[in-house]
């Protein structure tokens, strides 16, 4: 069965560091992975996503991701937190010719000033 | 472009009641999908339609859940009877084909259920 697991319901961090929000994941084919973030009562907006090559990707807002095939991770990054950062964030993986979407439980990332 | 949107935004109904929520993907689109999203979870699919068809829809709760795409474009899905485990928001999401590799979903703003 295909899964994700964000092993962190929440993460805290000051205005100005590195933020990590860690997503692993458990699929039976290559994997492709994205990050989406939600802010209070609207839907999810994407973030970026891995599809194939470079095991870095860049996406919007500053943010970054680096896929490990070894670990089977694919955590999210950003060197400098913002404030306007704080939300939900969910990690999702789909497989080659499968256009299903499984998502991550979430993690709530708090940026304070 | 316009994105997907979806109504009503909030619902709040009594148990045994029936709802429906209504869905336009963004134009051209020809996945479309369904998700409950409760509270402190992340989204679960609940039926998938290409074009008109339906593609996946096996974690749908076909007792009191329906859903349709009559012509390819905006969907409903609808709850009859609703009980309290269904309060929930209700997203909807699109993608420009089945088949895309690398496409990602556009999602709606969601629709909060409150079943009380």
């Amino acid at each position: 069965a295909q899964s994700v697991a964000q092993p962190e319901d929440q993460v805290n961090v000051a205005e100005g560091n590195p933020l990590t929000v860690k997503c692993t994941y458990s699929v039976s084919g290559n994997p492709y992975l994205f990050w989406y973030v939600q802010y209070p009562n609207r839907g999810l907006q994407f973030l970026l996503k891995y599809i194939t090559g470079d095991n870095l990707v860049k996406g919007s807002y500053g943010f970054e991701a680096e896929f490990n095939k070894s670990q089977t991770s694919f955590h999210l990054k950003k060197p400098s937190a913002l404030v306007s950062d704080s939300a939900l964030y969910f990690c999702a993986v789909r497989l080659y010719n499968f256009n299903k979407f499984y998502f991550g439980s979430g993690t709530k990332l708090n940026v304070k000033p | 472009e316009a994105g997907v949107a979806q109504s009503p935004r909030y619902k709040i109904i009594e148990k045994r009641q029936s709802v429906a929520f209504w869905c336009n993907p963004i134009s051209g689109h020809a996945t479309l999908y369904w998700y409950q999203q409760i509270l402190g979870q992340g989204p679960k699919l609940l039926i998938q339609f290409q074009n008109n068809g339906v593609v996946d829809d096996s974690q749908l709760p076909k007792d009191r859940f329906s859903a349709e795409r009559l012509k390819g474009v905006d969907s409903t899905l609808k709850i009859q009877p609703a009980k309290l485990e269904d309060s929930a928001v209700y997203l909807c999401a699109s993608s420009p084909r089945l088949a895309g590799v690398s496409y990602e979903q556009y999602f709606g703003p969601g629709t909060r259920l409150t079943v009380t």
